[in-house]
């Protein structure tokens, strides 16, 4: 499975836009980019996907490099209730129907009022 | 909706003792997944079923049984627990056929084998 690189924590201030990175230079052709974040003490929630275009939904965005090597999910203006760890996860798409995550142990992401 | 619902919350097990953890969903997905997550780690897949009556090995699956007769319901059997296998384990579902690919997770089951 290709491998997906993330730094261990980052800290915004509150109201402020945040990036989080993650690096995937062994990605191929069919893997999508998958993000999820875990807020302390739930189960990890679905945030955005992607393939090869940027992506917005009501949480966040996705941009996604050209090369694909790389991807950054955007927060538009965090909140202290985005504080928590959040994955960023590739899914091989070349199987029909296969769905199978595989979780690194993410980026915390903490929120300075 | 109720979404992917576990039970228990908490469970303390001894060495060599046997539980079930159980899971239900009432989204009508097809596909059912089984986590663990063991401290200031990811999470690592046990077991998936794409439906009834069909379970596949994930990454970690020895020490671990399940089965899926319904739709609904998704149980995972521990079976001679060992310390090893003190974790947080988190149930999930999705629908594969809308191309959302979005995985629903539940509350988690804590348990410690001591």
């Amino acid at each position: 499975d290709a491998k997906t690189t993330q730094p261990n924590s980052m800290e915004s201030n509150e109201e402020e836009p945040v990036h989080l990175p993650c690096n995937h230079s062994t990605i191929s052709g069919t893997d999508y980019i998958h993000w999820y974040r875990q807020l302390p003490s739930q189960g990890p929630e679905y945030v955005i996907h992607g393939l090869t275009s940027n992506v917005n939904n009501r949480m966040a965005s996705l941009a996604i490099a050209e090369d694909r090597k790389s991807s950054t999910l955007i927060l538009h203006r965090a909140t202290l209730r985005d504080a928590a760890v959040y994955y960023c996860i590739l899914r091989d798409g070349s199987n029909f129907g296969n769905e199978k995550l595989t979780f690194g142990t993410g980026t915390r992401l903490t929120i300075i009022p | 909706n109720a979404g992917v619902t576990q039970t228990p919350k908490f469970r303390i097990l001894k060495i060599g003792q046997s539980m079930t953890l159980q899971c239900a969903q009432d989204m009508n997905h097809n596909y059912m997944y089984w986590y663990r997550q063991d401290p200031g780690m990811g999470l690592k897949l046990i077991y998936y079923s794409v439906g009834a009556g069909i379970t596949d090995k994930g990454e970690v699956p020895n020490g671990y049984n399940v089965s899926r007769s319904t739709t609904e319901d998704f149980p995972l059997r521990l079976e001679l627990a060992a310390p090893s296998q003190t974790s947080v384990y988190f149930c999930a579902s999705s629908w594969t056929g809308g191309g959302s690919y979005e995985q629903y997770f539940g509350p988690g089951t804590r348990l410690t084998v001591t």
